[in-house]
């Protein structure tokens, strides 16, 4: 079983909708919870960071984290055709720089108009 | 933020030859850096971590002798994929310090 699980979609939904995004794991030890958006042959970009477990809003965009059911969430409410890339989540057992992600396959998300 | 900048954007390059790829912190000194490898619709893969001053730690299955890491300064690390192979054509990602920011990534492809 990989550490981190995502689905990799498609999923396609109208500008407007709310998308819920979700990774699972298996390791227990992570406590930091990264969302990045990918656009095609683009770096990762950061879009939400979370220690352990709660809720974070910044704009249209929610993280969740459940370390009980090892499960994590990124809602986008109004999406908008921008919004089209791939998300990958991310998760580590520390912050500092001496340790890497490990991260989901990531969820290719599409917004049509 | 901090700003990583990964050169180039894209190589091709003919089987059996080497390419150098640069990733350099411009605004902070990074004592670690992180190589990640994506191949397409896969997730990034942490391939080695890039040690300043010393040498770099591999993941395993990664081979060391063909894709070696020089990190000789806290601004700069490079990956040089030596003898390249179509194999080894993919999404080279480079991340520095607290792994939030990430390299703009380099498209290889070895015809």
């Amino acid at each position: 079983q990989k550490e981190v699980e995502q689905d990799p979609g498609p999923l396609s939904v109208p500008e407007g909708a709310i998308v819920s995004l979700n990774c699972t794991y298996s390791n227990s030890a992570f406590q930091y919870f990264m969302w990045y958006r990918q656009y095609s042959r683009k770096g990762p970009e950061l879009l939400m960071y979370t220690y352990s477990s709660g809720n974070k809003e910044d704009g249209r965009f929610t993280a969740q984290v459940d370390k009980s059911s090892k499960y994590i969430s990124l809602f986008i409410r109004d999406s908008q055709p921008s919004d089209s890339a791939t998300y990958l989540c991310a998760m580590s057992e520390q912050a500092n720089s001496g340790y890497a992600l490990n991260f989901g396959k990531g969820t290719s998300l599409l917004v049509t108009p | 933020g901090a700003v990583v900048s990964q050169h180039p954007s894209w190589v091709i390059c003919k089987s059996g030859t080497s390419v150098k790829i640069e990733c350099r912190s411009l605004d902070f000194q990074a004592t670690t850096m992180f190589w990640y490898r994506q191949f397409p619709k896969q997730s990034l893969m942490l391939m080695a971590t890039s040690n300043e001053g010393s040498k770099a730690t591999y993941e395993q299955g990664v081979e060391k002798d063909k894709f070696l890491i020089n990190h000789a300064s806290l601004t700069l690390s490079t990956l040089t994929v030596t003898s390249a192979h179509p194999e080894d054509s993919s999404f080279y990602i480079c991340s520095g310090r607290t792994e939030a920011f990430f390299g703009q990534g380099t498209r290889l492809t070895v015809v």
